[in-house]
């Protein structure tokens, strides 16, 4: 069946450093791969989008990557802040299904000042 | 542009009466999509249109629930008769065509719960 899974529940960081982020995916052929942010008692905001023949996209202080060969992609905020602590979700595009995005159930990250 | 913007934010209705949730998507965007949360089951897709046809609605739970886009700048999500498990944070979102580089814009959402 097809999963997508994100590391650990919560995350804790201390302010400054670098945050890395988790999502692998089984049986899915993504034609691309979204992150999002989510804070508590608000819809969902758009962050970055990285298409299968991307590896690495960057904005600001965000890093995305997507391994295909994995299945997997890895989300970075450097130089943390404790304002980017939220819940960030993966999500992909079922492939040839047109705009049908699948969410994982996120990842809470808490930068400690 | 005001966004998604979705109505009401907050819903508190009793088991067996009908629920009406609203949506005006971003001017312009050819897709809009119903979502519901919950923290057992995340966020679930219910129900997609494009250029306001139903594309997919596979994620609907029960004939209980139904959604209609009348127009380009309207969408509705009905739940009748509501039952206590349907309660969860209901989000609408819109997006551009598939080959855009946009991710999608989601609404504030409705919490609906169903006593």
């Amino acid at each position: 069946s097809q999963k997508i899974e994100q590391n650990s529940e919560a995350l804790n960081i201390q302010e400054g450093k670098t945050a890395t982020l988790t999502c692998n995916y089984t049986n899915y052929s993504p034609a691309y791969l979204q992150w999002y942010r989510q804070d508590p008692g608000r819809g969902p905001v758009f962050l970055l989008l990285i298409r299968e023949n991307e590896k690495e996209k960057r904005k600001e202080r965000l890093k995305v990557t997507f391994d295909t060969t994995l299945k997997q992609s890895l989300f970075h905020i450097t130089a943390s802040q404790p304002a980017d602590s939220a819940t960030y979700l993966c999500a992909l595009d079922k492939s040839g299904s047109a705009r049908q995005l699948t969410f994982g159930s996120g990842t809470q990250l808490t930068v400690l000042p | 542009d005001a966004g998604v913007i979705q109505s009401p934010r907050h819903e508190v209705t009793e088991m067996g009466q009908e629920v009406t949730l609203r949506c005006k998507p971003i001017s312009g965007h050819d897709y809009l999509f119903w979502y519901r949360q919950t923290m057992m089951r995340g966020l679930e897709l219910l129900i997609y249109f494009n250029n306001n046809v139903p594309i997919d609605d596979s994620g609907m739970p029960e004939d209980r629930f139904s959604a209609k886009m009348p127009n380009a700048s309207f969408s509705t999500l009905k739940i009748q008769p509501s039952e206590p498990r349907d309660s969860a944070v209901y989000f609408c979102a819109s997006s551009l065509e598939v080959r855009a580089n946009y991710g999608y814009t989601f609404g504030s959402g409705t919490r609906l719960t169903v006593v």
